[in-house]
């Protein structure tokens, strides 16, 4: 089944505390994106990449960083998590030539930073 | 002013009643416009997509574009119990890049 996985689904850590939250598709595809949902902002784009060791800032990459070392791995990485990243995180994908209907997201990974 | 104004709700309508959502943007160059239903604890699913203007109907569903007055719709006939999500309107002007509205939430009463 074609898919966009992230692990974990809901994480609770403390301020300053590193973690990584995974991302993996299973369908071959160049373009790998992180977003966060707040309520009453919608979607809001952190980074993303458009193939292997290619990645740059979306609107919001302050506080993050990723690494694409492998097509299908789109890692997610807070070195310093604050309270404000407190979200919800969704990392989607698909083909770069592909219009952007294309995309498909993952399940989400609620993360509350206290 | 934000780049895509979506009203966030919360609707409420009983089941069978026609839905009417909106979303209303600023910048010109958007060309792809989408819209998105979100079920809790769930990702976004793409529901319907027009490149440029116009009108596209899937079953229930018709979308509406109107460059013009940078304003698109949503309408869903006959609405059920099963439509109760939250409904995102997303635009891009380029295939890599994508703007969200801030959803918003339906619930079709039985």
């Amino acid at each position: 089944e074609a898919q966009v996985t992230q692990n974990p689904r809901y994480l609770i850590t403390v301020t300053g505390k590193k973690l990584t939250v995974t991302c993996s598709q299973n369908m071959n595809h160049e373009y790998m994106s992180w977003y966060r949902q707040d309520p009453g902002l919608g979607l809001r784009q952190i980074y993303y990449s458009m193939n292997v060791e290619v990645t740059d800032k979306g609107d919001v990459p302050e506080g993050y960083k990723v690494s694409r070392k492998e097509k299908r791995n789109f890692p997610l990485i807070l070195e310093s998590p604050s309270p404000n990243q407190t979200s919800l995180y969704f990392c989607a994908s698909k083909s770069s030539g592909g219009p952007p209907n294309e995309q498909f997201f993952g399940p989400g990974t609620r993360l509350t930073v206290l | 002013q934000k780049e895509v104004e979506q009203d966030p709700g919360p609707l409420s309508v009983p089941e069978g009643a026609i839905v009417s959502l909106n979303c209303t943007y600023s910048n010109s160059a958007f060309q792809y416009f989408m819209w998105y239903r979100q079920y809790s604890r769930k990702g976004p699913e793409l529901l319907m997509y027009t490149y440029s203007s116009g009108n596209k109907e899937d079953g229930r569903f018709t979308a509406q574009v109107d460059k013009s007055s940078k304003y698109i719709s949503l309408f869903i006939r006959d609405s059920q119990p099963s439509d109760s999500a939250t409904y995102l309107c997303a635009m891009s002007a380029t295939n890599n890049d994508m703007r969200f509205g801030a959803g918003t939430r339906l619930t079709v009463k039985p």
